[in-house]
């Protein structure tokens, strides 16, 4: 069965700095990843996807994402943080539709 | 073009009383899923169903919870008797057949006294 890990609870970044959020995966075959992202009291909304291609893959925001599969790992990036972006992030592997499995999250909190 | 819509936003019960939630889903979407997230923890599958039929239903606590879809559109999760670990959100989320993206509504808070 599919599992998603997202080693960091917690991650703190100053306004302006590089975030990188990493995601690891278990998928017996060739996976489809996903990055959410979850402002408080509100649904998920998609910031990338990964299903074949391209490695990098870009999303909305100014996020951008790198499926390394000798890693089984898809971590998110992003080269300058605004403070508006301090939210939950969630790594999600599936196929296609079907399965989505979700990782814990990552709680991103922005310094001024 | 309108979003996936559920109600209540919010429920207070006590715990062996029931609940139920409503979900509707983006016009045309075939699969819609139900997800429990607990405070703290992503979003874990409940029941996903394929037009009006379930596709994945293994995690749900079926001696207490149960959902239906409605002509393949709306879609009711119950929950009967409520125990205090189902305190969490209830997020509905539909999505086309071969897009992998799965929309959320912004999610049914229960708080189970």
């Amino acid at each position: 069965a599919q599992s998603v890990t997202q080693p960091d609870i917690h991650i703190t970044v100053s306004e302006g700095a590089s975030l990188e959020l990493r995601c690891n995966y278990s998928y017996g075959a060739t996976p489809y990843l996903f990055w959410y992202v979850q402002s408080p009291g509100q649904g998920l909304q998609l910031l990338l996807k990964y299903f074949s291609g391209d490695t990098l893959v870009q999303g909305i925001k100014g996020f951008e994402a790198e499926f390394k599969r000798s890693q089984s790992s898809f971590n998110l990036r992003k080269p300058s943080v605004h403070w508006s972006d301090a939210a939950e992030y969630f790594c999600a592997v599936g196929a296609q539709n079907n399965d989505m499995r979700f990782g814990a999250g990552t709680r991103l909190t922005v310094k001024p | 073009e309108a979003g996936v819509a559920q109600s209540p936003r919010y429920k207070i019960i006590e715990k062996r009383q029931s609940v139920a939630f409503w979900c509707n889903p983006i016009s045309g979407h075939a699969t819609l899923y139900w997800y429990q997230q607990i405070l703290g923890q992503g979003p874990k599958l409940l029941i996903q169903f394929q037009n009006n039929g379930v596709v994945d239903d293994s995690q749900l606590p079926k001696d207490r919870f149960s959902a239906e879809r409605l002509k393949g559109v709306d879609s009711t999760l119950k929950i009967q008797p409520a125990k205090l670990e189902d305190s969490a959100v209830y997020l509905c989320a539909s999505s086309q057949d071969r897009t992998g993206e799965l929309f959320f509504g912004e999610g049914s808070r229960l708080t189970v006294l």
